[in-house]
């Protein structure tokens, strides 16, 4: 099955400041990305989310690239602020019928420092 | 439109009892999938349900199991329950199929004493 991980576990980045999370998953097969983002005991949100036909991804400050060869995606926030902070989950999955639902990464801990 | 609904919010079994849950989907959604959340092992895929069908099912023993309804929402049910079944479970519905993007519910947090 799909294998997702996902790094670094914990980020900190000044107010401001970019922050980038990456992720690597192992099927080839696997064709939909979805970023989520949690705050703390508030249900996983979908912040955006990437399909294999294209590269690369914006929503304002919110962007996702997508190397198919290399097997990874990418989470960037540019100009962070306080209420980014948050655990980020990226995820992988096959929709093309038959899969294992979503396999998510382990979490990101986003922490923006003011 | 609503949001995915789940009841109850939180529970507290204790090891052997059983326990369901419930998740309504966002109106117009026919897929709901059910995920576990535990700090150690993150978010899991438990399995998805499609027009009262069970289509896809993680890796999770059968104490686990499932059903969806004509209108779509959808039960969870863990028999004989284990103090390593305390998690979040969280549904989640997606459109004409799992395809789509998923939106997740609050979640069941249960604790297994």
């Amino acid at each position: 099955g799909e294998n997702v991980e996902q790094h670094p576990s914990t980020l900190s980045v000044q107010e401001g400041d970019s922050a980038v999370i990456k992720c690597t998953y192992s099927d080839s097969a696997s064709n939909y990305f979805p970023w989520y983002k949690q705050e703390l005991g508030k249900r996983p949100q979908l912040i955006i989310d990437i399909r294999s036909n294209v590269g690369e991804k914006k929503d304002q400050r919110i962007a996702v690239t997508l190397n198919k060869t290399a097997k990874h995606f990418s989470l960037h926030i540019t100009e962070t602020q306080p209420e980014d902070s948050a655990v980020y989950f990226c995820a992988a999955m096959y929709s093309g019928g038959g899969a294992d639902g979503l396999t998510f990464g382990k979490g990101t801990h986003l922490i923006i420092q003011p | 439109k609503a949001g995915v609904t789940q009841t109850p919010r939180y529970l507290i079994k204790t090891r052997g009892q059983q326990v369901t849950l419930s998740c309504s989907p966002i109106s117009g959604h026919r897929s709901v999938s059910w995920y576990q959340q535990t700090p150690g092992q993150g978010l899991q895929f438990l399995f998805e349900y499609f027009s009262e069908t069970q289509r896809n099912k993680g890796n999770f023993p059968g104490r686990f199991s499932g059903r969806q309804f004509s209108n779509s929402r959808s039960e969870m049910n863990v028999s004989t329950l284990e103090l390593g079944d305390s998690a979040l479970y969280l549904c989640a519905s997606s459109g004409e199929s799992w395809q789509e993007t998923q939106y997740f519910g609050p979640g069941t947090r249960l604790l297994v004493l």
